[in-house]
């Protein structure tokens, strides 16, 4: 069975420009949840996503946007750069629902750069 | 609001040797889960154990339990026969029944296996 899929991998951006990260969940796992990663702060809660349905946010600014797409893959945005936005990007997929214990299955992230 | 502490950057043991990292948490929702993850040197987190607020029982898998206390709201990991390879960061974390699927995570403690 296939993990969860993050690309790209490496990327390097500079102030001011957007980005756009893709996640590919687990066969099966609709629930999809966005973690953002520094040395600083730890691994913040961005946004999680279930049936193409944003369920909850994290204390992020507007900047930061999702989607989910009817097959459970998700994308993340992250507009306008700020050099405070360098981090690791971490997408997770899940089972919801009667008898799973709901634990996350996480992708190997996405590094991004701003400079 | 819910709440994990993880009050250990930093931890050595001894290889074979037993180790506790120490975890707290903060929440008002009677119905929660508890989880651990290791996040090796590569990045991928994963998941280690899970405990249930309703559980009566410490949940155990292989080398690794957890010392549930619930009226302290604590929720230890015990890790027995240390190995090199468990040299890793450890992050605790919880996921309330009325937060939908939004995981917090503690900060997280780095363990360090001596040969």
């Amino acid at each position: 069975k296939a993990g969860v899929t993050q690309t790209p991998r490496y990327l390097i951006k500079t102030r001011g420009q957007q980005v756009t990260l893709s996640c590919s969940p687990i066969s099966g796992h609709r629930s999809v949840s966005w973690y953002q990663q520094t040395p600083g702060q730890g691994l913040q809660f961005l946004f999680e996503y279930f049936s193409e349905t944003q369920r909850n946010k994290g204390n992020f600014p507007g900047r930061f946007s999702g989607r989910q797409f009817s097959n459970s893959r998700s994308e993340m945005n992250v507009s306008t750069l700020e050099l405070g936005d360098s981090a690791l990007y971490l997408c997770a997929s899940s089972l919801r629902g009667a008898g799973n214990t709901g634990e996350l299955f996480f992708g190997e992230g996405s590094r991004l750069t701003v400079l | 609001a819910q709440k994990i502490t993880q009050t250990q950057p930093g931890m050595f043991v001894q290889e074979k040797e037993a180790v506790t990292l120490d975890c707290t948490y903060d929440t008002s929702d009677p119905s929660y889960g508890l989880f651990w993850y290791k996040q090796p040197s590569s990045g991928e987190m994963i998941f280690l154990i899970y405990q249930g607020s309703y559980d009566q029982q410490n949940a155990t898998e292989g080398r690794y339990s957890l010392n549930f206390q619930k009226a302290r709201k604590s929720a230890n990991l015990v890790i027995s026969a240390s190995q090199l390879g468990d040299s890793a960061m450890y992050f605790c974390a919880m996921r309330e029944a009325t937060g939908g699927f939004k995981t917090i995570f503690g900060a997280g403690t780095r363990l360090f296996v001596k040969a």
